[in-house]
């Protein structure tokens, strides 16, 4: 049974800038979530996806949007980048939809740094 | 608005004795209380979770207590171990799947 992958592992943007970052889910996972952490704080939750459809957003502009495809595996998309956009960026896939009790299992992240 | 929050950005105990990680929550109405694990450039690891039903889990050295009308979440790792070392989420969830992240402790366990 193979994990959570996302890449790339590390990227390096201009402000302005587009940017696509891929997850693959752990097999027979149906959800995927995203998230964002800052330096020295804690991830916070950008949105959620369930068989392809958006199941839940956090406090983040549209400019950040997500894909989700029929194997599960996910893109997360940030438009016009800013400077706080730095940030490792994780994703982290589960069963079972909005049902919190399913565990969540991440990813090892992709570090962006926007200049 | 922090809604969860890990008052000590870090602590550092001896090898075998015990280590105790603290939480602090607002919002009543979270169902489920859980813990994660993060080494450097690793993703988070779930460790432990709790539902807002029982009190106590125990997973070997790892038991997690949680005290609703304190609002409060606590894991105890007894004994620790050096490969213990690493930064430790508590997150809550109710029912819409969404994680909310505490900011971190960071632990330390001394050979």
């Amino acid at each position: 049974e193979t994990g959570v992958t996302q890449s790339p592992t590390h990227l390096i943007k201009t402000r302005g800038q587009q940017v696509t970052l891929r997850c693959s889910s752990q097999s027979g996972h149906n959800t995927v979530s995203w998230y964002q952490q800052a330096l020295g704080q804690g991830p916070q939750f950008i949105f959620q996806y369930y068989r392809e459809e958006e199941n839940g957003r956090g406090n983040f502009p549209p400019r950040f949007s997500g894909l989700q495809f029929p194997n599960y595996s996910s893109e997360l998309n940030v438009n016009a980048l800013e400077l706080d956009d730095s940030a490792l960026y994780l994703c982290a896939s589960s069963l079972g939809g909005l049902a919190g009790e399913y565990e969540q299992y991440f990813g090892p992240g992709t570090r962006l740094t926007v200049t | 608005d922090q809604q969860v929050k890990q008052n000590s950005p870090s602590l550092s105990v001896q090898e075998g004795r015990i280590s105790i990680l603290n939480c602090d929550y607002t919002n009543s109405m979270f169902d489920y209380f859980l813990w994660y694990k993060k080494y450097p450039a690793e993703g988070p690891t779930f460790l432990i979770s709790i539902s807002s039903i029982k009190d106590k889990n125990e997973d070997g050295r790892f038991t997690v207590f949680l005290n609703k009308s304190a609002k409060h979440l606590s894991l105890h790792i007894v004994p620790s171990q050096p490969g213990d070392s690493a930064v430790y989420f508590c997150a809550v969830s109710g029912n819409t799947g969404k994680l909310i992240f505490g900011q971190g402790t960071t632990l330390q366990v001394k050979p």
